[in-house]
């Protein structure tokens, strides 16, 4: 069974600098999708970014950037120039085809103003 | 374009009774999944649904169901209700396949079991 790891369950960074956010996964697939989420106090989860792992370069949204390393199956999450409406929590999140997304246990990002 | 509507928001029940969760995904969206989310166990698996067939299920016992209909929208039912089932209840919908990871998320039901 596939199983995505954070092991980070709190990070802080303070406002305007560069913080990443760690995930590790477990898979004997070769094709697969994963995605980081955002979940606000509000609760509502948005997709922040995603990346196809047949796709060799590092997915981008802004100040949202990923570092995709497939042969050590990691997929970590980079939030540039952090802006206090980026306090939540981030689920990291793999699937592969038509299946399920299964979640990480999240990541709490505090920002410091 | 309205988004995900879960209804009710929250909800208190008894051990034993059972609950009925709907969730009404953005227009043109044929696939529904539901997500329990607890403290300790995170974010879980329940069903997807897609053109009201139940596509992928998980771990969850049978007390746990779910149907989609015509016009995509969904519910979901807990039998029996037990104090670990108290959780926010997360519906999701996408345009056609979890695979494209675009899933819309509402903002839940939160349902907690005295």
């Amino acid at each position: 069974a596939q199983t995505v790891t954070q092991s980070q369950p709190e990070m802080s960074v303070q406002e305007a600098e560069t913080v990443t956010l760690s995930c590790t996964y477990d898979t004997s697939e070769s094709d697969y999708y994963l995605f980081w989420y955002k979940q606000p106090p509000s609760r509502q989860m948005i997709l922040v970014i995603r990346q196809e792992a047949y796709k060799q370069q590092n997915a981008t949204e802004n100040r949202f950037s990923v570092n995709f390393q497939k042969a050590a199956k990691s997929f970590s999450l980079k939030i540039s120039d952090s802006q206090l409406g980026d306090a939540a929590m981030y689920f990291c999140a793999y699937n592969r085809g038509n299946e399920k997304l299964t979640f990480g246990t999240g990541t709490r990002l505090t920002i410091i103003p | 374009k309205a988004g995900v509507t879960q209804t009710p928001r929250y909800l208190i029940k008894t051990r034993g009774q059972q609950v009925t969760l709907s969730c009404s995904p953005i227009s043109g969206h044929r696939s529904v999944s539901w997500y329990q989310q607890t403290p300790g166990q995170g974010l879980q698996f329940l069903f997807e649904y897609f053109s009201e067939t139940q596509r992928n299920k998980g771990n969850f016992p049978g007390r746990f169901s779910g149907r989609q209909f015509s016009n995509s929208r969904s519910e979901m039912n807990v039998s029996t209700l037990e104090l670990g089932d108290s959780a926010l209840y997360l519906c999701a919908s996408s345009l056609e396949s979890v695979s494209t990871g675009e899933l819309f998320f509402g903002e839940g039901s939160r349902l907690t079991v005295l």
